[in-house]
């Protein structure tokens, strides 16, 4: 069976600090890996994809350890408008592709405090 | 954003209606799904429609039923549901391809089963 853990939060942080959340997963087949944001009954949108070699895009980092089977996400300097739930997403297929679907994680609540 | 848009937004149905769910995609993307998301659990792959043809189907029981009658238009059939069933029920698109497609979701339809 394919699961993607996540610790649920809330994550409560004030505003301009930095946070840091994993995500395991199962299947050492999974290929393609994800962060998705899923604002406060919104659909989710994806934030970043993770690379091998680790990305960065802007206050955001990603990272993937594949021995380890876990996914990071580094937000720096976080702002109030980074409260949100934090989907960690993973692909079976090599390079992506959508028509496998997707699998995710229940998410990470996080709240950014004034 | 109208790049993928679901109707209707909220249902409240009996056990024993008959339903339809509908998502239009904008994007010219030539794969769609369907996923549910109940409070408490991630995000859950139903259906999976490539070119039009179904490639998936995530072991959904037949009370649901999916209909592709084009690349643009997709749609979910209920009938006889159950209560567990509520849920927020989520299309999303893609243009499949062998690098990473993103997924685009609509809004969701918010379902109720009484």
């Amino acid at each position: 069976r394919k699961e993607v853990e996540q610790d649920p939060g809330p994550f409560n942080v004030p505003e301009g600090a930095t946070v840091a959340f994993n995500c395991t997963y199962s299947n050492s087949a999974s290929q393609s890996f994800f962060w998705y944001r899923q604002d406060c009954r919104k659909e989710p949108k994806l934030l970043m994809s993770v690379y091998s070699s680790g990305n960065e895009d802007g206050r955001f980092t990603a990272q993937l350890n594949r021995a380890s089977q876990y996914i990071s996400l580094l937000i720096r300097d976080s702002k109030l408008s980074d409260s949100a739930t934090y989907l960690c997403v993973v692909n079976e297929r090599a390079g992506g592709g959508g028509a496998d679907g997707l699998t995710f994680g229940k998410g990470t609540h996080l709240i950014i405090q004034p | 954003e109208t790049g993928v848009t679901q109707t209707p937004r909220h249902l409240v149905m009996g056990m024993t209606n008959k339903k339809s769910l509908k998502c239009e995609q904008h994007l010219g993307h030539n794969a769609m799904y369907w996923y549910k998301q109940s409070a408490k659990k991630p995000l859950e792959l139903m259906f999976v429609y490539s070119l039009e043809e179904r490639v998936e189907n995530n072991s959904v029981p037949s009370r649901f039923s999916p209909e592709c009658p084009n690349s643009s238009h997709l749609f979910l059939h209920l009938h006889t549901l159950q209560p567990e069933d509520s849920a927020l029920y989520l299309c999303a698109s893609s243009q499949e391809r062998l690098g990473w497609s993103e997924q685009f979701f609509g809004p969701g339809t918010r379902l109720t089963v009484l």
